[in-house]
């Protein structure tokens, strides 16, 4: 079955480190995003990417940072620098146009302890 | 920079009441427009999407979406809800040209009672 694969379902971070979420697409996508979903505030852009080795900030880039480095493959690291991590995070991917819509993961839903 | 407003945050609806949940967009050209839903526990789907021709769009489980351009709205419909519409309802939009990433709206909780 073609889809994105998001992982682990469920992330438990110390306050300082670093970590990063796994998002990995088998649709022969081009385009791939990260999303962070919060109550009451719907989805919101991170990062995306349009074409492998490429990558633009989306609307709360500030304390993430990403990679593309092969098509299928899209990680999102969330850094000591994200004031306020704890968060669901959703990975989607498209064809390069968007507009059949995208194809989202299952989430991962990150808690700072 | 385009925004999407959902005017509803919390609908509750007994079951076979109509629903109409209200989706307007802030884009002075051509917008490819889609309902996404995200059931509990689930990722989020796709329910329909516009991109020209007919208005009326319809979905899947009975939905449907018409847009009106005059009034920058892409408002949902369903006749008759059942218990398990019980979800989480985005509406989002991009340009025409597809190569911007969607811009979802706060999204509308609908909750559907027996």
């Amino acid at each position: 079955d073609g889809g994105i694969t998001q992982s682990p379902k469920y992330l438990f971070r110390k306050e300082g480190q670093n970590v990063t979420l796994s998002c990995e697409q088998n649709l022969n996508h081009d385009a791939m995003y990260w999303y962070r979903q919060d109550p009451g505030q719907g989805l919101r852009l991170i990062y995306y990417s349009q074409i492998v080795n490429d990558f633009q900030k989306g609307d709360i880039a500030e304390g993430y940072s990403v990679s593309r480095e092969k098509k299928e493959s899209f990680p999102l690291t969330v850094t000591s620098a994200q004031k306020n991590p704890t968060a669901f995070y959703l990975c989607a991917s498209s064809a390069r146009t968007g507009i059949d819509g995208y194809t989202f993961g299952s989430g991962t839903r990150l808690t700072v302890v | 920079a385009q925004s999407v407003s959902q005017h509803n945050h919390h609908v509750i609806l007994s079951e076979a009441a109509s629903l109409e949940l209200g989706c307007n967009y802030s884009y002075g050209g051509t917008v490819n427009l889609f309902w996404y839903v995200q059931y509990p526990g689930q990722h989020l789907q796709l329910l329909l999407k516009y991109f020209s021709g007919d208005p009326l769009v319809k979905g899947i489980k009975g939905f449907e979406a018409e847009f009106i351009k005059s009034k920058f709205s892409f408002n949902l419909r369903k006749p008759s809800v059942q218990w398990s519409d019980t979800a989480e309802y985005f509406c989002a939009v991009n340009p025409h040209s597809g190569n911007t990433p969607l811009v979802f709206g706060k999204g509308t909780r609908l909750s559907v009672i027996a």
